[in-house]
């Protein structure tokens, strides 16, 4: 499995429920970075949280970071239908066997806000 | 700050032929990164930039994959004989540094090759 994993796949929730998505990875993180990417935008960068922090906001974001389980939430509270896109997490990697340092994005969940 | 930029948006091309494509990041970013996206699929690491140096090159980068960056500023990324498998959107993002510092990241441009 990949570096960073995001779970659920899909998610479809009607206008004003809260969106929660997660993501799993493998090795010592400095940080995890969480995106967005909507055929509109483009990908978009919306939230750090590094690893000595557990929780942090940004608008109706919030992002939990649990460096014991390797893992990360996102949370998107009052969603809009303009929330639709997909999301990833992501991170920089340790060294793999080919001696690669680098930037791994989760497979994303993607998200569906019904008006 | 215009962002990022890249060109051409679209390339369709035949297998077997060369193609090029110019990435132009953030004037002050001295740091380039070039993925490689599928359908479905999250980015995947391809390459990056400190200035002019390339300090990684994933293995995903076969030998028909070179890039370059050779003032610091924009980079081209050059895909030799492309095969049908080289299908993809190819993203190109900047950075002021590495690790804690956010990606900007340009529209992409989408190779089709038939």
């Amino acid at each position: 499995s990949q570096q960073g994993e995001e779970d659920p796949q899909a998610l479809s929730i009607q206008e004003g429920e809260n969106a929660t998505m997660n993501c799993s990875y493998k090795t010592s993180i400095n940080n995890l970075q969480w995106y967005r990417q909507n055929s509109g935008r483009g990908l978009v960068h919306l939230i750090l949280i590094r690893s000595n922090e557990r929780e942090k906001h940004s608008g109706r974001l919030r992002v939990t970071l649990d460096t014991s389980k390797k893992s990360s939430s996102l949370l998107i509270t009052a969603s809009r239908a303009a929330d639709t896109a997909s999301y990833f997490c992501a991170t920089w990697s340790g060294v793999d066997t080919s001696g690669t340092y680098k930037y791994i994005f989760g497979t994303g969940t993607r998200l569906k806000v019904l008006a | 700050d215009t962002g990022v930029s890249q060109d051409p948006r679209h390339k369709i091309t035949k297998r077997g032929q060369n193609v090029t494509f110019r990435c132009d990041p953030i004037s002050e970013h001295n740091r380039l990164y070039w993925y490689r996206q599928t359908l479905g699929q999250g980015p995947e690491f391809l390459t990056y930039f400190q200035n002019e140096a390339q300090l990684e090159k994933s293995r995903l980068l076969s030998d028909r994959f070179s890039a370059e960056r050779p003032k610091g500023s924009f980079s081209t990324l050059e895909i030799q004989r492309t095969e049908q498998g080289d299908s993809a959107m190819y993203l190109c993002a900047s950075s002021l540094g590495v690790q804690i510092y956010e990606q900007y990241f340009g529209p992409g441009t989408r190779l089709t090759v038939t």
